[in-house]
């Protein structure tokens, strides 16, 4: 069964550093998703991609925060510099989009990022 | 803006037991509404969903009933195992089928 990717799955890192996750969703999933999910609380969308277009982004930092999906298949988010209130995991998930209209969405297993 | 509501947890029951989760949701659109669930140190897996009202999502014995009337989607399950124990979210979708979640519900089942 067809599954989306990321990477790494753990990463530690000191403030004011620069860190980046990577995804790969599903095959064929022209929309693309990344959450933030702070510990004990439901995930919260940062960005939305449709092939390599953002359609939304306004809840993505975006003094600290970037991210793209240059060809419209994988993508990167980028965190620079790291604050310790970014301490979080960081999820990914993709859907199907035919005709305008998107489905269900597939998450992947996340990256925890720690920021010390 | 969109929300959605659900009990708090921790959720413990004994093995066998009766689960409910409530779940509301705000009423603006019509969206679909879903529950995931999140093993530990997993990302978040479809359990069921619905599109529309009175809707019956089902999924490894587990069901939610669409209700507008309540604006709910309370989760179910007859007989919890302890392979259940897991945090469940509600969440429902917006016209740009952006995902709003609760801050779900940790479920506990002891043997």
């Amino acid at each position: 069964e067809a599954e989306v990717a990321q990477s790494p799955r753990y990463k530690i890192t000191e403030k004011s550093q620069a860190v980046a996750f990577w995804c790969d969703p599903i095959s064929g999933h022209a929309t693309l998703y990344w959450y933030r999910q702070i510990l004990g609380q439901g995930p919260e969308l940062l960005v939305q991609f449709q092939d390599e277009s953002v359609v939304d982004d306004s809840q993505l930092p975006k003094d600290r925060f970037s991210a793209e999906r240059l060809k419209g298949v994988d993508s990167t988010l980028k965190i620079q510099p790291a604050e310790l209130g970014d301490s979080a995991m960081y999820l990914c998930a993709s859907s199907l989009s035919v005709a305008g209209r998107s489905y269900e969405q597939y998450f992947g297993p996340g990256t925890r990022l720690t920021v010390t | 803006g969109d929300s959605v509501t659900q009990m708090e947890g921790p959720v413990t029951l004994s093995e066998e037991a009766f689960l409910t989760i409530n779940c509301t949701y705000t009423a603006t659109g019509y969206p679909s509404l879903f529950w995931y669930v999140q093993y530990p140190g997993e990302g978040l897996q479809l359990l069921l969903k619905a599109t529309k009202a009175d809707d019956k999502g089902s999924n490894k014995g587990f069901e939610a009933t669409y209700r507008k009337e309540t604006t709910s989607f309370h989760l179910e399950k007859g007989s919890v195992q302890v392979s259940d124990s897991a945090v469940y979210f509600c969440a429902r979708n917006n016209a740009g089928n952006m995902l709003t979640f609760g801050g779900g519900t940790r479920l506990m089942v002891k043997p």
